[in-house]
């Protein structure tokens, strides 16, 4: 049972507009988030977090927004660049399980010039 | 800078060999976990360790076994490789309190059996 998911398997973007990546989750014991960032042949590398106590976190250009209600989070990407062509995994992770992560199937960005 | 390595970057093994996984962290952290991924199937988690001497299974652990002597040192171990378990393996260490969960990841080790 998948418990995070990533519903677009790849999305085409163009330089300078709005990437905007989606993540659906269905355990309501979730409350913290995260969003990765993984080039071919390397591991994935941390980009931003939100906890549930928020419903938005910003930095830089990427924003994550969470909507408990409906058990979904985005991340925006603004202005995307070609740098950022990337596999893009969300994860999820409950207080108290040793920080556990919980993480979805991705979404294949790509940004073209 | 966190830095987790893992001891090959590219392994191709035969049916039926043992084959072991390394990976060392050098940010004394508590937590270390291992992950397989596959297209379409995103990131596994098949154990994971919250301290020496413990593990705990993740979701995918049959075929599999882990070792963690010294806390910055986590191995995965097939303990007869199939060709199924073809596959891009990574390594993650996280800190254990804080209150934050972020997991760093080593570079991946792609291990072919044929």
């Amino acid at each position: 049972d998948q418990q995070v998911k990533q519903n677009s398997p790849s999305l085409s973007v163009q330089e300078g507009r709005i990437s905007i990546l989606n993540c659906d989750y269905t355990n309501s014991m979730f409350d913290y988030f995260l969003w990765y960032k993984k080039y071919p042949a390397e591991g994935p590398t941390f980009l931003i977090s939100i906890s549930s106590i928020k419903d938005k976190n910003e930095d830089g250009r990427f924003t994550v927004f969470l909507n408990k209600s409906a058990k979904h989070l985005s991340l925006h990407i603004v202005p995307s660049q070609p740098g950022d062509s990337a596999v893009y995994f969300c994860a999820a992770s409950t207080t108290g399980t040793a920080s556990k992560l919980t993480f979805g199937t991705g979404t294949r960005l790509q940004v073209t010039l | 800078d966190v830095k987790v390595t893992q001891s090959s970057r590219y392994l191709v093994k035969r049916t039926g060999e043992k084959v072991f996984l390394e990976c060392v962290q050098d940010m004394d952290h508590e937590n270390m976990f291992w992950y397989r991924q596959d297209p379409g199937l995103g990131l596994r988690l098949i154990y994971f360790s919250y301290d020496v001497k413990m593990k705990e299974k993740g979701d995918i652990p049959e075929g599999y076994s882990v070792s963690r002597e010294k806390k910055e040192r986590f191995s995965l171990i097939l303990e007869s490789a199939s060709t199924n378990q073809t596959s891009m393996y990574l390594c993650a260490s996280s800190l254990m309190t804080g209150g934050r969960y972020e997991q760093y990841f080593g570079p991946g080790t792609r291990l072919t059996v044929t």
